[in-house]
């Protein structure tokens, strides 16, 4: 059973620079989530798709971020300009569709803004 | 708006102790679920166990068990007979329910249990 991946593991890149990160959910989900946690806190909700559809995006995806789920399958999470604030680990989940299902996480991509 | 607290921010017990970690909620929702993960050092969160709003009945599941209490909005977990490879942190989740929810998770701040051997 593959579980949900992510690449790369970590990301180190200077201040300005544009990153992109990758997310391969669990094949038989259509639902894929994106989250961001710092140190000492819960991870926080960034964006939601329902197959290729983004369907939500919260206050905390600025315009420099983007994500896309081209064919429903894999998605992409882009931060353009990057700042020392963006400096977080970036977790992937998915889930099956429908009310109250668990979602399965990534191992998280760590960025470091120098 | 919904909130979940994780007052406890540490944890340190010696093998074989029991402990409990606490969550409270708040939600407007009447339809909600609520979730337990860990996260050990290695980074990777992992699903525990779920439970929707409108099932109490208390969980086991061999050393782990859940206490949902509505009334108090209360979702505890209790791990007996700790083990040192219970170290990890524990987050509690909730999640909204109903047509067109996306089921995004809001999470606690999440507990560091030590268990010392």
């Amino acid at each position: 059973d593959t579980g949900v991946s992510q690449d790369p593991r970590h990301k180190i890149t200077k201040r300005g620079q544009n990153v992109t990160f990758r997310c391969d959910p669990i094949s038989e989900h259509n639902r894929l989530y994106w989250y961001r946690q710092t140190l000492g806190q819960g991870p926080e909700f960034l964006t939601y798709f329902q197959n290729e559809a983004q369907l939500e995006k919260s206050r905390l995806l600025s315009d420099r971020f983007s994500a896309e789920r081209p064919k429903g399958s894999f998605s992409t999470l882009e931060i353009q300009r990057t700042e020392q604030g963006d400096s977080a680990m970036y977790l992937c989940a998915s889930s099956f569709s429908g009310e109250g299902y668990e979602q399965y996480f990534g191992p998280g991509t760590r960025l470091t803004v120098t | 708006a919904q909130k979940v607290t994780q007052a406890q921010t540490e944890i340190s017990v010696v093998e074989k102790e029991d402990v409990t970690l606490d969550c409270v909620y708040e939600t407007r929702d009447t339809t909600y679920y609520l979730f337990w993960y860990k996260q050990p050092p290695s980074g990777e969160l992992v699903f525990l166990i779920r439970r929707n709003s409108f099932d109490e009945q208390n969980e086991i599941s061999g050393r782990y068990s859940w206490n949902f209490q509505k009334s108090t909005s209360s979702f505890n977990f209790t791990i007996t007979a700790s083990q040192v490879v219970d170290s990890a942190v524990y987050f509690c989740a909730l999640s909204e329910a109903g047509g067109g929810a996306t089921n995004k998770l809001i999470f606690g701040t999440g507990t560091l249990l030590a268990v010392q051997p």
